[in-house]
């Protein structure tokens, strides 16, 4: 089963900062590596796929990168509606993986 | 618009059954892949089972692995996850999910989510 480990645990932050999320792979994952945002008490939303590649409807302040086993989610300026908790997923090998989740909460 | 519903969560005892549905609109479900996902209290996201647009290849976590069954009924826009016994780690949000690929280019990428059922398992 591929791991993946993100860090920080929990990343605290002012609006209008940039937030860099990091996710990374037990083993190669290619591009196969999405990102989700969740919020208390609701379903998580796709923001990422494919490494890089935004989801439907997704302000272009988040972006991904990296490939291999080293992934990057950045959000470029923080608003009040992005605090919240990102997953990790690879799609590379089953059983598809998340990592633990990295909460981005207001400082 | 694509929407999912889950039902069939509760309480029920270690050892025992649940069987949760979810009902698809606003798209053609055979056209898909699906997923159950699932959250413990507190916890981060477990995939739970995958399944074919036409029903044929399921995918089962180890955690589930002959205990849990996943089918779906194209015709009637149902995808079923049948839950047999259960544990205390079973305890959990279980979301339905649809693929954001196609029948013929799956992808594993759940777009769309359901607003989740919860499972608990206590005596």
């Amino acid at each position: 089963e591929i791991v993946l480990t993100q860090s920080p645990a929990t990343l605290s932050l002012s609006p209008g900062e940039r937030a860099t999320l990091s996710c990374r792979a037990s083993q190669s994952v290619s591009s196969y590596l999405a990102w989700y945002q969740q919020k208390p008490g609701q379903a998580p939303r796709l923001l990422i796929y494919d490494a890089s590649n935004r989801a439907t409807g997704i302000p272009a302040r988040f972006s991904g990168s990296g490939s291999g086993t080293d992934f990057t989610l950045t959000i470029s300026s923080l608003e009040v509606e992005d605090f919240a908790v990102y997953y990790c997923q690879q799609r590379s090998n089953w059983p598809w993986t998340f990592g633990q989740g990295t909460k981005v909460e207001i400082k | 618009q694509v929407q999912l519903v889950e039902s069939g969560g509760g309480l029920v005892k270690p050892g025992g059954s649940l069987r949760l549905s979810c009902a698809a609109s606003g798209f053609t479900l055979s056209d898909y892949y699906m997923s159950w996902i699932r959250q413990a209290p507190g916890k981060g996201l477990e995939w739970v089972s995958y399944i074919s647009s036409s029903g044929t290849t399921r995918y089962y976590a180890d955690s589930v692995k002959g205990r849990f069954t996943i089918s779906r009924d194209n015709a009637k826009n149902s995808l079923y996850l049948q839950m047999n016994s259960l544990r205390a780690e079973d305890t959990a949000v279980y979301y339905c999910a649809r693929d954001l690929g196609t029948r013929v280019v799956p992808a594993a990428i759940p777009v769309y989510w359901g607003q989740g059922t919860l499972v608990t398992v206590s005596s």
